[in-house]
């Protein structure tokens, strides 16, 4: 899993398992949260995001899970697919700005044919 | 739409050498971002404009970096003189609203020989 300030760490499965990528947030006061996905070469791009109304939420073939209790977020990826294979950024709204992201230091994904 | 456009796309430069990263956002956006990202420190925030008035740039690691905004349509991140430690991809971003997602360019990878 990841967690904001540890190295990157690695996931690998098989093509066709589901990935769940763990994240542990440091600040209470976050309220929003996000997903990125980032494939070698390019910018991050938007997976998905929650608020901390939420403790769910679902999108195609991804969910994401909020435990505000242990300030623990994680992102599953269903029949996880070659193309799913990049580094996955968890960020949240530091501290309830309605701006400033922190980003985790990613986890690298990589998927088995 | 052709989303975050940032140009060059690689940019090799020697030491006290100055630097020019651009960047346009998405048209409509009014807020934009330049972010650094390295291996070490992960994705931090450089600077944050808002209908082109630079709010936060206390993520500007010092007088070297400058950036600016003469228009929602076009921005800049200027390194001088620049040094080897600023080697790293830097990316740009923008969003349309306070709570809005926000879209990366591809990102300038620079090196700083």
């Amino acid at each position: 899993g990841e967690s904001v300030g540890l190295h990157l760490p690695t996931l690998s499965v098989q093509e066709g398992d589901n990935s769940i990528i763990n994240c542990a947030y440091s600040n209470s006061a976050s309220d929003y949260f996000i997903w990125y996905k980032q494939e070698s070469g390019k910018g991050p791009q938007f997976i998905i995001d929650i608020r901390s109304n939420m403790d769910k939420r679902q999108g195609q073939r991804v969910t994401v899970l909020l435990n505000k209790t242990v300030k623990h977020l994680s992102l599953q990826i269903a029949a996880t697919q070659p193309g799913d294979s990049a580094v996955y950024f968890c960020a949240e709204n530091s501290g309830g700005s309605n701006y400033k992201l922190t980003f985790g230091k990613g986890t690298l994904l990589t998927v088995n044919p | 739409d052709a989303g975050v456009i940032q140009s060059p796309r690689h940019e090799v430069t020697e030491m006290g050498q100055e630097v020019t990263l651009r960047c346009k956002p998405i048209s409509g956006h009014n807020s934009l971002f330049w972010y650094r990202q390295t291996m070490m420190r992960g994705l931090e925030l450089l600077i944050y404009f808002n209908n082109n008035v630079p709010i936060d740039d206390s993520g500007m690691p010092e007088d070297r970096f400058s950036a600016k905004m003469p228009n929602a349509s076009f921005s800049t991140l200027k390194i001088q003189p620049s040094e080897p430690r600023d080697s790293a991809v830097y990316f740009c971003a923008s969003r349309g609203s306070a709570n809005e997602k926000l879209f990366f360019g591809s990102g300038t990878q620079l090196s700083v020989l």
